[in-house]
């Protein structure tokens, strides 16, 4: 089970604010995953990584932007937030190999006004 | 496509009552994996159980179990003797090209 840790839980800002979510993980997993979710509805994956200095963006357009510079950070910045922007951020890792199951932070709730 | 398909939006259960989840998916590969996790109000996403697609036996972890019809392309999630913490929003997914294909999801009330 991973150990996977997500700041801020909760965060109300105004539009056009410079936001990061960060997330970070102690199990030293490989794969790293942002996913947006509204209230009751399912899983968008947004960006993910592979390694260091690897990102991909998923399968929802994202305004937001990610790194991976070490291995257990995974930061995700939006630039300029909007009330569209509002919504649960979930971060996820996984091993990479085996049954490759990811397991979850407790998610970031943003609302931009 | 590769899609995942949770038929139930909904699900009210009689406490210590077994309850029957619902996934349907689609998939033209031959290996995959499936996956159940559970979210409560707080929000994260829990995972529960994983079957893959050439495990013989149904995958069991505690008071939960999948039913895995690989002919039907079904995997139920089971809960036995439910419980009041049981209730929270349910996700069946699957692997697809290393990434998890998910469903909408079927929110379970226990009640007492």
């Amino acid at each position: 089970e991973a150990d996977i840790y997500q700041t801020p839980r909760y965060l109300v800002i105004g539009t056009g604010k410079k936001i990061t979510l960060e997330c970070s993980q102690t199990m030293g997993h490989d794969k790293m995953y942002w996913y947006q979710q509204d209230p009751g509805m399912e899983l968008h994956l947004i960006h993910y990584s592979y390694g260091v200095n690897s990102t991909e963006k998923g399968d929802l357009s994202s305004e937001s932007t990610v790194s991976r510079i070490r291995t257990e950070h995974f930061p995700l910045t939006l630039e300029s937030a909007r009330p569209s922007h509002t919504s649960q951020y979930l971060c996820a890792s996984s091993e990479g190999v085996g049954t490759d199951t990811q397991y979850f932070g407790p998610g970031t709730r943003l609302t931009v006004l | 496509a590769q899609k995942i398909t949770q038929t139930q939006p909904g699900m009210f259960v009689q406490e210590k009552e077994a309850v029957t989840l619902d996934c349907t998916y689609d998939t033209s590969d031959q290996s995959y994996g499936l996956f159940w996790y559970k979210q409560p109000s707080s929000g994260e996403m829990i995972f529960l159980i994983y079957q893959g697609s050439y495990d013989e036996q149904n995958a069991t972890e505690g008071r939960y179990s999948l039913n895995f019809q690989k002919a039907r392309k079904s995997a139920n999630l089971v809960i036995s003797a439910s419980q009041l913490g049981d209730s929270a929003m349910y996700f069946c997914a699957m692997d697809s090209n290393y990434q998890l294909i998910w469903g909408a999801g079927t929110k379970l009330i226990i009640k007492p």
